[in-house]
């Protein structure tokens, strides 16, 4: 199956500073890569996400990366806010559907 | 409450017990699916249903077991033969099982085995 690793486990940075979580998989055939913002205490919700026909995609302060030919996408939040504090988990579909697998999440910290 | 619920919020259980875990949307999904989440192994799945009396296991569903009798119903059991069942569960839909339809989440169960 679809194995999808996710780094670093925890970041910490100063509010205002940009911060880079980064996630390899492994199933060639992967085409949607979505990210999850989970606050404390609270359920997962959908910030951003990348279809495999484009390599970069913009929010405001965020931005998804991907590159299909080394397999990996990463999720860059710049101007960095308390409110950004949380976890953050990367995922990927397996084959052709919409069910996908998660990453092991990272816990950003937003240094006031 | 995001459309989604999932109750009870806290549960405990005997070993040897089976219990069940609700989730219920009024979303209009057709897609719905059950994850696991424990510290430091982010989120596994455990079953998901593309439509109405059809659902397929994921990647750990030995000792668990579902039904999708309803489009807006997708109980999860927790049976005796889930050897380490104390975790947070998470119900999830989306409106079809297409990519690119991200999933909305319930807020969680969390299932302590005493």
């Amino acid at each position: 199956g679809e194995n999808v690793e996710q780094h670093p486990s925890t970041l910490s940075v100063q509010e205002g500073d940009s911060a880079v979580i980064k996630c390899t998989y492994s199933d060639s055939a992967s085409n949607y890569f979505p990210w999850y913002k989970q606050e404390l205490g609270k359920r997962p919700q959908l910030i951003i996400d990348i279809r495999s026909n484009v390599g970069e995609k913009k929010d405001q302060r965020i931005a998804v990366t991907l590159n299909k030919t080394a397999k990996h996408f990463s999720l860059h939040i710049t101007e960095t806010q308390p409110e950004d504090s949380a976890v953050y988990f990367c995922a990927t579909n397996t084959g052709g559907y919409q069910k996908v697998t998660f990453g092991t999440g990272t816990k950003l910290q937003v240094i006031p | 409450d995001g459309g989604i619920t999932q109750s009870p919020k806290y549960l405990f259980r005997k070993e040897g017990q089976n219990v069940t875990l609700s989730c219920e949307q009024n979303l209009n999904h057709d897609a719905m699916y059950w994850y696991r989440q424990d510290p430091g192994q982010g989120l596994r799945l455990i079953y998901y249903s593309q439509i109405v009396n059809d659902f397929q296991k994921g990647d750990i569903a030995e000792g668990y077991s579902v039904s999708r009798e309803k489009k807006e119903s997708f109980p999860l059991t927790v049976t005796s033969a889930q050897k380490n069942p104390t975790a947070f569960y998470l119900c999830a839909s989306s409106k079809s099982g297409h990519i690119g339809d991200g999933y909305t989440f319930g807020s969680g169960t969390r299932l302590t085995v005493v």
